[in-house]
């Protein structure tokens, strides 16, 4: 099983409101992986999390919170987004830190905030 | 700090054969990854070299030159499922990270 899944496929949210997304994968990977993805740009990385510990936040404003509660699970609680956090949101993961140059993604959450 | 190009778009025709280059300046170097992303899908891991030479996995081919900066990914029997957004991504090495960088993406179209 090579699959990382993401719920939900698609969000419309507010810029009061809380809302969380949710990423999980059942193939024994230790690493996992934020990344936020603008129409026709790279993905932009935006947590780490090694063996279920937090790595790298890259400068990520506070209203993105990840959270880690087992191996097989990410969430990224979202709250007072701004318009411009409208994105896809990539969950990934690898084997382990040092295997992140594969890494394997999912679907994506396709975020709008109005 | 680290930084790679690629180009923007390709144009190729069904049946062809086409290059994707990608050239990257590193402070440190481990290997080069390949991965293709469908509009409206995810990205999805290609190939990774991290020595010289060229790599081999069915109708796409991926090459380094570590002497040069320089790798490219190789399509052949080009189909139309080919058309999609390829990224090359090379693992940074400031502060024993383990972040991975993406080259901003070349286009490829393929035609009938």
């Amino acid at each position: 099983d090579t699959e990382v899944t993401q719920t939900p496929k698609h969000l419309v949210m507010g810029m009061t409101n809380k809302k969380s997304l949710k990423c999980e994968q059942h193939m024994g990977h230790r690493a996992m992986y934020w990344y936020k993805q603008k129409a026709k740009k790279p993905p932009e990385l935006m947590f780490v999390y090694s063996y279920e510990k937090l790595s790298i936040n890259e400068s990520v404003p506070s209203r993105f919170s990840p959270e880690c509660p087992n191996s097989s699970l990410l969430n990224l609680h979202l709250h007072a987004l701004q318009p411009e956090d409208s994105a896809l949101y990539l969950c990934a993961s690898s084997q382990a830190r040092d295997s992140t140059y594969e890494q394997y993604f999912g679907p994506g959450t396709r975020l709008t905030v109005t | 700090g680290q930084s790679l190009e690629q180009p923007s778009e390709v144009t190729a025709v069904e049946g062809a054969i086409v290059q994707i280059n990608c050239t990257y300046q590193t402070s440190g170097f481990y290997g080069l990854s390949w991965y293709q992303q469908h509009d409206g899908g995810a990205p999805t891991f290609l190939s990774y070299n991290a020595l010289d030479g060229l790599e081999e996995t069915g109708r796409f081919s991926s090459f380094l030159s570590r002497s040069d900066s320089y790798g490219y990914l190789l399509l052949q029997e080009l189909q139309m499922k080919d058309s999609a957004s390829y990224f090359c991504a090379v693992r940074d090495h400031k502060d024993s990270s383990y972040k991975l960088i993406f080259g901003s993406g070349t286009r490829l179209l393929v035609r009938p």
